[in-house]
């Protein structure tokens, strides 16, 4: 399996556009989870999705920001429009469901979205 | 103005030593706990997890330790390499309601010197 698979790996845009991300979680996993990193604020948890349909949205910061995931094998994070506050990693991560011990949370290897 | 970023914690170590680093959890109804290390420009790697229903799990170099009267967790590394290098984060799967629910911890950055 190729893992959780994120892009662009890098994406340089000016502030005003739109930013839309991408992932593929592991195929059979039913969890997908958006999480950004910085060093201000550290890992957080934006929003995370059980069988397509999300679940908690709680941690996306503003209406600027928004997720779908129109099937199991893909989801899209959009920022419209970006700031330069927006400027982050941001981690795409999925698991299997199920009742313990078949958790397992694994993360791709991010994008780093920069907005100047 | 400066910005100020997180102040993670940080523990340094001589090759061969044992290393333990330390996480308190939030939310006594999570269910769930894991190890992460992440290192510069990848995204944070499954080490050992353990359920709550446990206070001890090993792996191989890893013990997890988990104290839930006290909301604490706990990372033992046996005979630090350079290479175990890196930021180690617990992070901590909700129950109840919030069933699923991954949340990290800040983080505490790990150097190992040869």
């Amino acid at each position: 399996d190729a893992g959780v698979i994120q892009s662009p790996r890098h994406e340089v845009t000016e502030m005003g556009q739109e930013v839309t991300l991408r992932c593929k979680p592991i195929s059979g996993h039913d969890y997908l989870f958006w999480y950004r990193q910085t060093m201000m604020r550290g890992l957080e948890l934006l929003i995370y999705f059980n069988n397509n349909v999300p679940i908690d949205d709680s941690g996306m910061p503003e209406d600027r920001f928004s997720a779908k995931m129109p099937n199991a094998s893909f989801s899209t994070l959009k920022i419209q429009p970006s700031e330069p506050r927006d400027s982050a990693v941001y981690f795409c991560a999925s698991r299997l469901g199920g009742s313990l011990p078949n958790y397992g949370y694994t993360f791709g290897s991010g994008t780093r979205l920069t907005v100047v | 103005g400066e910005s100020v970023g997180l102040h993670l914690p940080t523990l340094s170590v001589q090759e061969g030593d044992n290393s333990i680093i330390n996480c308190a959890y939030s939310n006594s109804a999570s269910d769930y706990f894991i190890w992460y290390k992440q290192e510069s420009g990848k995204g944070p790697q499954f080490i050992i997890d353990i359920r709550s229903n446990m206070d001890k799990r090993q792996g191989q170099r890893v013990t997890v330790l988990l104290n839930k009267t006290v909301k604490h967790l706990s990372l033992q590394i046996a005979a630090t390499q350079p290479g175990d290098s890196a930021v180690y984060f617990c992070a901590e799967n909700y129950g109840g309601t919030s069933y699923g629910k991954l949340t990290f911890g800040q983080g505490t950055i790990l150097t190992v010197h040869p």
